[in-house]
């Protein structure tokens, strides 16, 4: 149980283009969904929280207009990362809480964005 | 700054042998998650603590919470090659909503043959 699903797995996109990502609870409904972004060796950044129906909560740096968040339902998640460049290059991560458990989070695959 | 403060950094040892991560801070948590994560993976939740002084066993790892909530420690024992990867410590702190989580820096263990 408690299974998080990410797609794509792996996006290569041009500078300048837009690019979404997906974040899926296949086997429960999320309290909460959370983005994150890891630089190679280093732990996971905290980007945003975002629940069902309402607006995301960006933490202090990220951009909102950039990274875009809709939380359309209780299983999904949309990341959409606007006129990307290379520096946006990285490995985004989306994790979900359970209804009954708030404090654990299960993670999804993550996704590899390279913009050239 | 981060809240959770893992150490070592890196832990490279060899197959059979013992190993122990920390975890610790000055803040209180709700609770504790220990992770592990592989390279172009996202990360496995291994444990989850929530009472002070809590000790959870799975096989050959065991996880403490420290009595205050401040701390925690991972140790595995006989370490496999199969035990390799970073190993993350997350927080719930009493003091955030919606189940956001502190994240430690990691701790990258390696075992070799």
């Amino acid at each position: 149980g408690a299974v998080v699903s990410q797609h794509p797995s792996r996006v290569i996109c041009k500078s300048g283009t837009s690019v979404k990502i997906e974040c899926r609870s296949l086997d429960f409904q999320a309290t909460t969904m959370f983005w994150y972004r890891q630089f190679p060796k280093q732990s996971l950044m905290l980007m945003a929280t975002s629940n069902e129906g309402s607006k995301a909560t960006y933490e202090q740096g990220v951009e909102k207009d950039k990274f875009l968040i809709n939380h359309a339902s209780l299983t999904l998640s949309t990341l959409t990362v606007t006129s990307a460049h290379p520096e946006d290059s990285s490995f985004y991560i989306c994790s979900a809480t359970l209804v009954s458990s708030t404090d654990t989070q299960y993670f999804g695959p993550g996704t590899r964005l390279t913009v050239l | 700054t981060q809240l959770l403060e893992q150490s070592p950094q890196f832990l490279s040892i060899q197959e059979g042998e013992n190993l122990t991560v920390y975890c610790n801070s000055s803040s209180v948590f709700s609770s504790l998650q220990w992770y592990r994560q592989e390279p172009g993976e996202g990360p496995v939740l291994l444990v989850t603590v929530v009472t002070g002084g809590e000790v959870k066993k799975l096989k050959r790892l065991t996880f403490q919470f420290g009595d205050a909530r401040k701390d925690s420690s991972l140790h595995i024992t006989a370490a496999q090659p199969g035990d390799t990867g970073l190993y993350l410590c997350a927080g719930s702190l009493t003091t955030d909503s919606w189940g956001k989580l502190q994240f430690g820096a990691g701790t990258q263990v390696v075992v070799t043959p």
